[in-house]
C-alpha cells in the first residue's frame, strides 16, 4: 500500500540558511500534519492543513511557513536556520481531519551545523 | 504539567510476559486516544486507537480507556523481543485533528 513520502530523507544545512521539506500524503488523504521531534523527545505538533487550508497551528516558529498545494502535497519552509532546529521532521496524513487514522512518513532528518 | 503523561521508563519485561504501559491526559474534552510504536530513528507507527470507555483488543494488544480517570493504557501480551521500542501515547482533543504526544515509554523485552 502507498505510504506517506517525505523528501529529502536527510538534509544538512548551515546556520542562517533556508530549507524546504516536502511531504506527499497517501492518495485520497486530504489532511496533512507536520511534527518536529528532537533527540529523545516526543513529536511536537507544528501545523496542519485540511483541503489546502491551514486548519491548526502549534509550536511553529515564525521563521517557518508551510502550505498545502492543489495536489495535496505539502511543503515546510524553514528560514534563518538555528542549531536548535536540528531534529526529525515528520509529516503525517489522514483521510479527513476528524479521522482516527494518522499515518506518519519516514521523516526528514535535518542537521543544522 | 504536560498535557499527556506516560509512566516513566525504561520498562523491561522477559519474553512471554505482559507489558503494561500507562498514560494520563489533562484535557477532559479529549475525544480519541492512540498508541504508537516508534523504533529508534524511525517514524511512529499506529498500533491502536480507542475512543470509547472500556477495552479494545487487537491480537496481542489491548487498549483500555477510562475517561472518568483520564487514563489510557496499553497491554502487550506474550511480549516478544521485536516489541522492544518506544511507545508513544497520543491524544486528540477538541481541536481539529492534531495529536498531542506523551514523552514515550521505552520497552525492552529480554529473550
Amino acid at each position: 500500500a502507498a505510504g506517506v513520502i517525505q523528501s529529502p530523507r536527510h538534509l544538512i544545512k548551515e546556520k542562517r540558511e533556508t530549507a524546504t521539506l516536502k511531504c506527499y500524503p497517501i492518495p485520497r488523504h486530504d489532511t496533512v500534519y507536520w511534527y518536529q521531534q528532537g533527540p529523545g523527545q516526543d513529536p511536537q505538533f507544528l501545523i496542519s492543513f485540511y483541503e489546502k487550508m491551514q486548519s491548526d497551528k502549534g509550536s511553529i516558529p515564525d521563521r517557518f511557513s508551510a502550505q498545502q498545494f492543489s495536489d495535496y502535497h505539502s511543503e515546510l519552509n524553514m528560514s534563518s536556520l538555528e542549531l536548535g532546529d536540528s531534529a526529525l521532521y515528520f509529516c503525517a496524513s489522514s483521510p479527513g481531519r476528524s479521522s482516527y487514522e494518522q499515518y506518519f512518513g519516514p521523516g526528514t532528518r535535518l542537521t543544522v551545523t | 504539567q504536560k498535557e499527556v503523561e506516560q509512566n516513566s521508563g525504561p520498562l523491561s519485561v522477559p519474553e512471554g510476559a505482559i507489558a503494561s504501559l500507562n498514560c494520563t491526559y489533562s484535557d477532559r474534552g479529549s475525544q480519541s486516544f492512540f498508541w504508537y510504536r516508534q523504533y529508534s530513528g524511525k517514524s511512529p507507527e499506529l498500533i491502536m486507537f480507542i475512543y470509547s470507555n472500556g477495552d479494545k483488543e487487537d491480537g496481542r494488544f489491548t487498549a483500555q480507556l477510562n475517561k472518568a480517570s483520564q487514563y489510557v493504557s496499553l497491554l502487550i501480551r506474550d511480549s516478544q523481543p521485536s516489541d522492544s521500542a518506544t511507545y508513544l501515547c497520543a491524544v486528540k482533543g477538541t481541536n481539529a485533528g492534531k495529536s498531542t504526544f506523551g514523552d514515550g515509554t521505552t520497552l525492552t523485552v529480554k529473550p
